[in-house]
């Protein structure tokens, strides 16, 4: 199972949005709507931002969305805030029951 | 509050074993299916396994197939991981994580352990 496409850096000014996509293909992020998104920051344990492509946990503020677009999936961050820097990574089933991650995308707010 | 505390990190030689466990509290445990996912400093994450919350399905990632091998507790709210064989490659942080909703991990990993370091190295 290889793993999701991101792009490594991404970036934004406070009050911008940004957009960070996750590549895979119709086997993984094409095939099934359980696409989920992480954000981590530095020393700490991933928290769920995102699960099946556009729903946010109770807590998530919502100036995060998902989508998705065949093969693609997306988190938009919109206001971005000194807070939202981070890691963020995107996660998909892949079918016979496995999961995949993305490489990550370092979110920097300039 | 749920609640998920890996403990067993340690440094071991290449060809060794190592037990990680995940005690669980704050929620229902059988319930939710649970997951291991690690990360080597400084990369990204993978997922290593997933078990069912009644425990009668599970699933690894390729490269651990063979040496790993996850279990629970639902008594005891204990998620377990037993890695034999262990290789320098297997050097991460592993975090347990509880889906987030009873439909499984496929629906995502709603809470994350703060992770326990597995240092694998001659």
């Amino acid at each position: 199972q290889s793993a999701l496409t991101q792009p490594p850096s991404a970036s934004g000014s406070p009050g911008q949005s940004v957009t960070i996509s996750c590549t895979g293909t119709s086997s993984d992020v094409g095939g099934y709507n359980f696409v989920s998104w992480y954000q981590q920051h530095p020393g700490k344990a991933p928290q769920l931002l995102i699960y099946e492509v556009t729903k946010r946990p109770s807590g998530v503020p919502d100036r995060f969305s998902g989508s998705k677009s065949g093969n693609t999936a997306s988190l938009t961050v919109s206001g971005l805030q000194a807070e939202d820097e981070a890691d963020y990574y995107c996660n998909s089933f892949g079918g016979s029951n496995t999961l995949v991650f993305g490489g990550g995308t370092k979110l920097t707010v300039l | 509050e749920v609640q998920l505390l890996e403990s067993g990190g340690d440094l071991v030689q290449p060809g060794g074993s190592l037990r990680l466990s995940c005690a669980a509290s704050g929620f229902i445990f059988s319930s939710y299916s649970m997951i291991w996912v690690r990360q080597v400093p400084g990369k990204g994450l993978e997922w290593v396994s997933s078990i069912s919350g009644g425990g009668d399905y599970i699933y690894y990632t390729d490269s651990v197939k063979g040496r790993f091998t996850v279990s629970r507790d639902n008594s005891k709210t204990t998620l377990s991981l037993q890695m034999n064989n262990l290789r320098v490659d297997d050097t991460a942080v592993y975090y347990c994580a509880k889906a987030q909703t009873l439909g499984g991990v496929r629906y995502g990993m709603g809470v994350w352990g703060q992770g326990t370091t597995v240092i694998v190295s001659s």
